[in-house]
């Protein structure tokens, strides 16, 4: 059963317009979500979270939006850059320890055309 | 600062052989989680060690089992290999007081089983 279900999985963007990275999640216990990307033999780097008190978080060109009623996070990424070519995982987990094991999306392979 | 370091990079085994998977976690890390990510999957929890002992485990049968030592680092061990257990095992450290920066990744261990 997969709790946390990113259904598309690749996308293109053209470099400076908006990319928008879909995740949906059945378990409602989740309550931090976070955002993974990986690029070729390399292991996953932290990207942004969010926690379920709030409904967006924003770093920079990256933010984060969750719909706990929809049980659906996004992440946009603003303007696409050629660097951000990767794939992405979505990911939650149920409490905000280190203790809490992480669950993962099966990813979405993200490419920037110019 | 050295990130965290896993060994080997690739392996080839046969079918029902064993192998043992090393990875040291980033400095100041004293949680280490091993996933498995198989062919476009995303990463699956297989367990998690914490002051040397198996905290959390994920679906995994008991061919899997682990270790950690008094230095952090830690071993993931296979055995009976099976022709499915052919992927990319990640290590990830964390420090046990918060997931504000998640895990941190190693590169990872690409096992083949023939």
């Amino acid at each position: 059963d997969q709790q946390v279900k990113q259904n598309s999985p690749s996308l293109s963007v053209q470099e400076g317009r908006i990319s928008i990275l879909n995740c949906d999640y059945t378990n409602s216990m989740f309550d931090y979500f976070l955002w993974y990307k990986k690029y070729p033999a390399e292991g996953p780097t932290f990207l942004i979270s969010i926690s379920s008190i709030k409904d967006k978080n924003e770093d920079g060109r990256f933010t984060v939006f969750l719909n706990k009623s929809a049980k659906h996070l996004s992440l946009h990424i603003v303007p696409s850059q050629p660097g951000d070519s990767a794939v992405y995982f979505c990911a939650a987990s149920e409490g905000y320890s280190s203790a809490s094991k992480i669950i993962f999306g099966s990813g979405t392979r993200l490419s920037i055309r110019p | 600062d050295a990130g965290v370091t896993q060994s080997p990079t690739h392996l080839i085994k046969t079918r029902g052989q064993q192998v043992t998977l090393r990875c040291s976690p980033k400095s100041g890390h004293d949680t280490v989680s091993w996933y498995q990510q198989a062919l476009g999957q995303g990463p699956q929890f297989i367990f998690q060690y914490y002051e040397e002992e198996e905290r959390q485990r994920g679906n995994f049968p008991d061919r899997f089992s682990g270790h950690q030592f008094p230095n952090y680092s830690s071993e993931l061990n296979v055995n009976a290999l099976l022709l499915g257990d052919s992927a990319l095992y990640l290590c990830a450290s964390s420090l046990a007081r918060g997931l504000d920066y998640g895990y941190t990744f190693g590169s990872g261990t690409r096992l083949t089983v023939v």
